[in-house]
């Protein structure tokens, strides 16, 4: 089973809202990864979680916030979006380590507009 | 600095015709290689993966790809096109020692009737 979940599957929040994205995969991988989408280009990777930790952050706003509770679970809370920030927001997971292949697994996908 | 190019960023194949995708890579250590199919307002689904080994690799829905050090290219092919086949793939890179993938632009398939 190569399955990632993720949660809400479309979310429209003001300007001034809180959100959270949630994602979660039951493979074991022990790395996992935030993208964001716009429309007709490839995915943009903006954190990357190895073993619980962060291990890339690609110079994402402070208004995203990822956390990692378990090595099962990632988050990614908003706060104070700006209307160029609608995407699609997309979940990835991969074994991890030194691992040959470390192919990464996506989920399908949050469609976030910001109003 | 690692790039995947992707020749054509659209391209039209009647029902039944070869389907050819083609992805170049530049890197100075062959990079394990993948393509990503993406269908509208879906996730990305892996089609297949080149690692080490035998360089014709076969994926899903009848596609494959060949990597060719000397070229440094990693095309995706399918015989016959299906009307199911009309979506946008992404050919993609990652370094051995690097969990960062770098993406191609992409090329969106149409499949014509």
């Amino acid at each position: 089973d190569t399955e990632v979940t993720q949660t809400p599957k479309h979310l429209v929040m003001g300007m001034t809202n809180k959100k959270s994205l949630k994602c979660e995969q039951h493979m074991g991988h022990r790395a996992m990864y935030w993208y964001k989408q716009k429309a007709k280009k490839p995915p943009e990777l903006m954190f990357v979680y190895s073993y619980e930790k962060l291990s890339i952050n690609e110079s994402v706003p402070s208004r995203f916030s990822p956390e990692c509770p378990n090595s099962s679970l990632l988050n990614l809370h908003l706060h104070a979006l700006q209307p160029e920030d609608s995407a699609l927001y997309l979940c990835a997971s991969s074994q991890g380590g030194v691992t040959a292949g470390r192919t990464q697994y996506f989920g399908p996908g949050t469609r976030l507009t910001v109003l | 600095a690692q790039s995947v190019t992707q020749l054509g960023s659209h391209v039209s194949v009647s029902e039944g015709a070869l389907v050819l995708l083609r992805c170049n890579y530049s890197s100075s250590v062959p990079p394990y290689l993948f393509w990503y199919v993406q269908y509208p307002n879906q996730g990305l689904q892996l089609l297949l993966k080149y690692t080490t080994g035998a360089t014709l690799v076969k994926g899903i829905n009848g596609f494959e790809a060949e990597f060719k050090k000397s070229e440094t290219s990693f095309h995706l092919t399918k015989p016959s096109a299906h009307m199911s086949d009309a979506a946008e793939y992404f050919c993609a890179a990652l370094k051995t020692s690097y969990d960062k993938v770098i993406f191609g632009p992409g090329t969106s398939l149409s499949v014509i009737p």
